[in-house]
């Protein structure tokens, strides 16, 4: 079973650049989630989705843009990429069952940003 | 504001004693609380899921309890291994998942 599966695992980016992390997961979960990962600051949201066509902000929304075009999917885009977005992202999905679901976690992207 | 407290942040423990790992949260109106580890450049992989009516759950040689009045869960591993050692992780599921910081195990061999 793949679970949770983040594409791309690892990526170095220039000041400014733009990029596109995917997460797919084939649990046919409700809920997405956008995570990222930084020393000291533990795991802290981004975006999130309850379902295909919504997204919702979360802690730290700025400078992250998200989509979630078909159930499966759910985008996490950099438009203009700033060294404060150096980190580890992770995404994550669960059920919804009355927000009792389980949450599963994919092996998680590491992004450079110089 | 739920806040998710675990401590220590690290801690060593020699191989084959049972340990306790600590999650303390402020609000008690909860859904869930979740157990998690992760290896070094890992995800988290998910260990034990307790449901706000329940008061354990047990996998293994896990076993975590949760007490909603008092703001605490405890993860229990018995008979401590090498292959333990990792960051162990709990989340609160209110509105939002709030995680704790972790809890960085080392068995010592």
């Amino acid at each position: 079973n793949a679970g949770v599966t983040q594409t791309p695992k690892f990526r170095v980016l220039k000041t400014g650049q733009s990029m596109t992390l995917l997460c797919a997961q084939d649990m046919n979960h409700e809920y997405m989630y956008w995570y990222r990962q930084d020393p000291g600051m533990g795991l802290r949201l981004i975006h999130y989705s309850v379902g295909e066509g919504t997204t919702a902000k979360g802690e730290v929304p700025d400078g992250y843009n998200v989509s979630r075009l078909k159930k499966q999917n759910f985008l996490l885009g950099l438009e203009s990429a700033a060294p404060s977005q150096t980190s580890v992202y992770f995404c994550a999905s669960s059920y919804y069952l009355g927000q009792t679901g389980e949450l599963f976690f994919g092996e998680g992207s590491r992004l450079t940003v110089l | 504001k739920q806040e998710v407290t675990q401590i220590p942040a690290a801690l060593s423990v020699p191989e084959g004693e049972n340990l306790v790992l600590n999650c303390s949260f402020t609000d008690s109106a909860i859904y869930n609380l979740q157990w998690f580890r992760q290896d070094p450049g890992k995800g988290l992989t998910s260990l034990l899921l307790i449901q706000s009516s329940q008061r354990e759950q047990t996998s293994g040689r896990l076993n975590a309890s949760l007490d909603k009045s008092s703001g605490r869960s405890t993860l229990y591993i018995a008979a401590s291994q090498p292959g333990d050692s990792a960051t162990y992780l709990c989340a609160v599921r209110d509105d939002k998942i709030i995680f704790g910081k972790g809890t960085r195990l080392h068995i010592l061999p």
